[in-house]
């Protein structure tokens, strides 16, 4: 258990859709990153977030937006869904941002788009 | 920009002989170097990482890796391979210079034969 928490597990849902995707990093861990893994793309940085700041964005779609809250829990907002973006979605935490620290990865998030 | 390669898609090893996971990094300046794993329906588990010093770094479940400057390699190495270890190997990789996000390989799959 990497201390990492996703929720939910599973997410069903159709085209056009929009849902949320919530995280939550490690105790003391400020630097939150999300990842899509998908067979086709492998795994795909999405966007960082470091003590409630955007600090990176990596392939990130216009259709997808992403925060950090104070508590340091984030969340994932992907909408406008198309079937290309069922993939699992993860989430990475680590102590700080930009350093040579390992990221700590959550179960991740299986999402499917009918 | 930076990139890694795992140039073998499937690495198929009996148990008990030894194992190697290849992987190629390109960055402008010096690299952090690092060793994920994932088994079936998990998140990412951090193996190991090379950040200065040593060549040769020691990880989680008896594995290895050794940095290469000159032939830019962190071959993943195990003296004897185990089932359990079967799983899907992430080689990852961030320049030290500059607020870069770690670069994913598109990972190696492992299968330890008995």
């Amino acid at each position: 258990d990497s201390g990492v928490t996703q929720t939910p597990k599973h997410l069903i849902t159709a085209t056009g859709q929009r849902v949320t995707l919530r995280c939550s990093p490690r105790s003391g861990d400020l630097s939150v990153y999300w990842y899509q893994q998908s067979l086709d793309q492998g795994l795909q940085f999405l966007i960082q977030y470091y003590n409630g700041e955007e600090r990176a964005k990596g392939n990130i779609l216009e259709r997808f937006s992403a925060q950090q809250f104070p508590d340091l829990h984030s969340e994932l907002n992907l909408s406008s869904l198309e079937l290309g973006d069922s993939a699992l979605y993860f989430c990475a935490s680590s102590v700080v941002a930009g350093s040579y620290n390992e990221q700590f990865f959550g179960p991740g998030t299986r999402l499917t788009v009918l | 920009a930076q990139s890694v390669a795992q140039p073998e898609d499937q690495v198929n090893v009996a148990e008990g002989n030894p194992l190697t996971v290849k992987c190629t990094y390109s960055v402008s300046g010096n690299p952090y170097l690092f060793w994920y794993v994932q088994y079936p329906n998990r998140g990412l588990q951090f193996l190991l990482k090379y950040i200065t010093g040593d060549n040769l770094v020691k990880g989680s479940y008896g594995f290895e890796a050794e940095f290469n400057k000159s032939q830019t390699s962190f071959h993943l190495k195990k003296p004897s391979a185990l089932v359990s270890d079967s799983a899907l190997y992430f080689c990852a990789v961030r320049d030290i210079a500059g607020n870069t996000p770690l670069v994913f390989g598109k990972g190696t799959r492992l299968s330890v034969i008995a």
